[in-house]
């Protein structure tokens, strides 16, 4: 059974500095890997998403990279901003049985706080 | 702009009752999911339907049930057979690359 752990549960850090935020998984055998972002009180917004065939997206001042052998990924944030305070979420798709890819199993996130 | 409407954002549930949760899409996706989330467990997929008139249960499915009779709308019934239903509910689509979510139901037990 896959699963997924986020490290750390929680970070603070202060406005302007960079950070990494780490997710691994068990099953290496994945269809792809999704960052998300959620607010309090809301819904779940993409971040990246990196085929299991990529090793690296990018978008703004966030990069997500992907070690499939290893069952590692982190997404890096630039600069960070106050803006940036929410909970982030690992989340791996798999293959499920006859091929098909249903299957999105969570970390349970790291709740990240930057300080102004 | 597409995406995924879910309603209403709050709902309050008294014991012994069945509440029906929408999820509405417009993205033309064939797969649709619902999850639950509640504090320090993360997400745990409830059902899900690949296809319209096709469903199946994920990990946590007791208590609750599905339709799924239109492409565009896969609504959730929290039955009075599930014992703790407070929780934020969120339904997703996906298409072969990434998931798109809602913006969550609330559901409270009174």
């Amino acid at each position: 059974k896959q699963e997924v752990t986020q490290i750390p549960a929680a970070l603070s850090v202060p406005e302007g500095e960079n950070l990494v935020l780490n997710c691994s998984f068990t099953d290496s055998a994945i269809y792809n890997l999704q960052w998300f972002r959620q607010d309090p009180g809301k819904g779940l917004t993409s971040l990246l998403l990196i085929q299991s065939s990529q090793r690296e997206q990018t978008s703004g001042r966030l990069n997500a990279s992907l070690d499939k052998s290893s069952g590692r990924s982190t997404l890096y944030i630039a600069a960070s901003q106050p803006g940036d305070s929410a909970t982030y979420l690992c989340a791996v798709r798999e293959w499920g049985s006859g091929g098909s890819n249903y299957k999105l199993t969570f970390g349970k996130g790291t709740l990240l706080t930057v300080n102004p | 702009d597409g995406g995924i409407t879910q309603s209403p954002k709050y709902l309050f549930r008294k014991e012994g009752q069945n509440v029906t949760l929408s999820c509405e899409q417009n993205l033309n996706h064939d797969a649709m999911y619902w999850y639950r989330q509640d504090p320090g467990q993360g997400l745990r997929l409830i059902y899900y339907s690949q296809i319209v008139n096709d469903f199946q249960k994920g990990d946590i499915a007791e208590g609750y049930s599905v339709s799924r009779e239109k492409k565009e709308s896969f609504p959730l019934t929290v039955t009075s057979a599930q014992k703790n239903p407070t929780a934020f509910y969120l339904c997703a689509s996906s298409m072969p690359g990434g998931y798109t979510f809602g913006s969550g139901t609330r559901l409270t037990v009174v």
